[in-house]
Order: structure tokens, then C-alpha cells, then sequence
């Protein structure tokens, strides 16, 4: 079964510093590849995503993410962090292409960031 | 404005009583999710459905039903069979058959069992 990991559970900067939230997953197939944030009180919305072509993807507010096929690796990452970024972030995978695509998610990563 | 609705959004029961969760979409979507939210697990697949009338069991189905009657309603039943139900509940809904996974969220219904 598919499985999707996040390394930490738990980040605290302070503003300024830089990002990087870990994912990996373990569909050897095509796959689509997400990063979705929770903000506090609010419902859980889409930061980025890969399907295809360039591996290097922008989202919303900054944030981009790198898709390293030999790595199984889908990483988030910010320069520059700001207190407004204080949220809860997922990683999700969607395996296959046409018909139902089952999106698995991991355990999400808590980021707090000090002003 | 599109979006998903869930209500209620705060909901208290005692044990042994079924529940149901109301999500209605205006998105014009085909596919309907249940998720369940618990700390330190993520997001759990309860429930899914592409089309009308139709539905497929998640991960966790034990102890929920659904039913898909109309394309915009998508209503979860947590039953008194539900071992563990006190949980942070989501709807999802995404574009599809051809979807390429995307999936809109609703804000969430939050269940406690007394």
C-alpha cells in the first residue's frame, strides 16, 4: 500500500529563518504529488502541486517544492520563513493516472514560527 | 461563493448514538471524500464516491456509512459500531473520474462521544 512519510512532526523558527519540511513516499508508479497547508481555524487548502515536467514547483506565498524521482522525496521549502506561515502542512500522494486515483496522506508537520 | 459546506461544525453525542455529518458541495464535483483527522495520524480515507449512487469503502470504513442520493450531498452516519468515534471530521470533494487528485476541503465537523 501506499504510504507517505513526513520526518518531522514538529518545526519552530524564528522569522526569517529558512524551511524545509521533508516527504517521502513509496509508489514506485506515476504519481501526483501535493503539499496542502491548515492554517489555524481554517480548512486545510492546496499549496502546491506536481504532476508532470519541471521538478522544481512554485506555490502559493513562497513556498516551492522539489520532486526527486530517485528519492521518492517530494520536500517543502521556504527561504525565508514568516510568522503568518504558523500552520499545520501535509504531504499527499495520488497514485496512478484515469479512474479513481486514491490520495494518501501523511501525518503532517506542525510549523510555528516566532515572531 | 463555491465551496463545501459541513455541519454541524461542533457536535456532542453519547455513546451508542449514530451520528451523520452533512457535507454539501456547489462545486459541481463528481468525487466525495470522508476523512478523518486525529492528531499525529494525518488524514484518514473513510469513504469515497465518484459518481451518484455509487461508493467505495476507505481505509478506516469500519463503523461508518455513507450515501450519495444527489451529486451535491455526500453525508457521512457515524454508527454506535464505531469503536473510537470522538475525531475531527473532513469532506473533500475533487473533479472526477479523470481528477488529477486535487481535492477542495471542507472546514471540518468536530465529533466528541460522552
Amino acid at each position: 500500500a501506499q504510504s507517505v512519510s513526513q520526518h518531522n512532526h514538529h518545526v519552530i523558527l524564528s522569522e526569517a529563518a529558512s524551511l524545509e519540511l521533508g516527504c517521502n513516499y513509496s509508489y514506485g508508479g506515476t504519481v501526483n504529488l501535493f503539499w496542502y497547508v491548515q492554517y489555524p481555524g481554517q480548512h486545510l487548502q492546496l499549496l502546491l502541486k506536481y504532476f508532470s515536467g519541471d521538478p522544481l514547483v512554485k506555490g502559493i506565498k513562497g513556498f516551492e517544492a522539489e520532486f526527486i524521482k530517485s528519492k521518492f522525496s517530494f520536500n517543502l521549502r521556504k527561504p525565508s520563513v514568516q510568522w503568518s506561515d504558523t500552520a499545520e502542512y501535509f504531504c499527499a500522494v495520488n497514485e496512478g493516472s484515469g479512474g479513481y486515483q486514491k490520495v494518501t496522506f501523511g501525518i503532517g508537520t506542525k510549523l510555528q514560527v516566532i515572531p | 461563493d463555491g465551496g463545501i459546506t459541513q455541519s454541524p461544525k461542533y457536535l456532542f453525542r453519547k455513546e451508542g448514538q449514530n451520528v451523520t455529518l452533512s457535507c454539501e458541495q456547489n462545486l459541481n464535483h463528481d468525487a466525495m471524500y470522508w476523512y478523518r483527522q486525529d492528531p499525529g495520524q494525518g488524514l484518514r480515507l473513510i469513504y469515497y464516491s465518484q459518481i451518484v449512487n455509487d461508493f467505495q469503502k476507505g481505509d478506516i470504513a469500519e463503523g461508518y456509512s455513507v450515501s450519495r442520493e444527489k451529486k451535491e450531498s455526500f453525508p457521512l452516519t457515524v454508527t454506535s459500531a464505531q469503536k473510537n468515534p470522538t475525531a475531527f471530521y473532513l469532506c473533500a470533494s475533487s473533479t472526477g473520474l479523470l481528477s488529477t487528485g486535487e481535492l477542495f476541503f471542507g472546514e471540518g465537523s468536530r465529533l466528541t462521544v460522552l
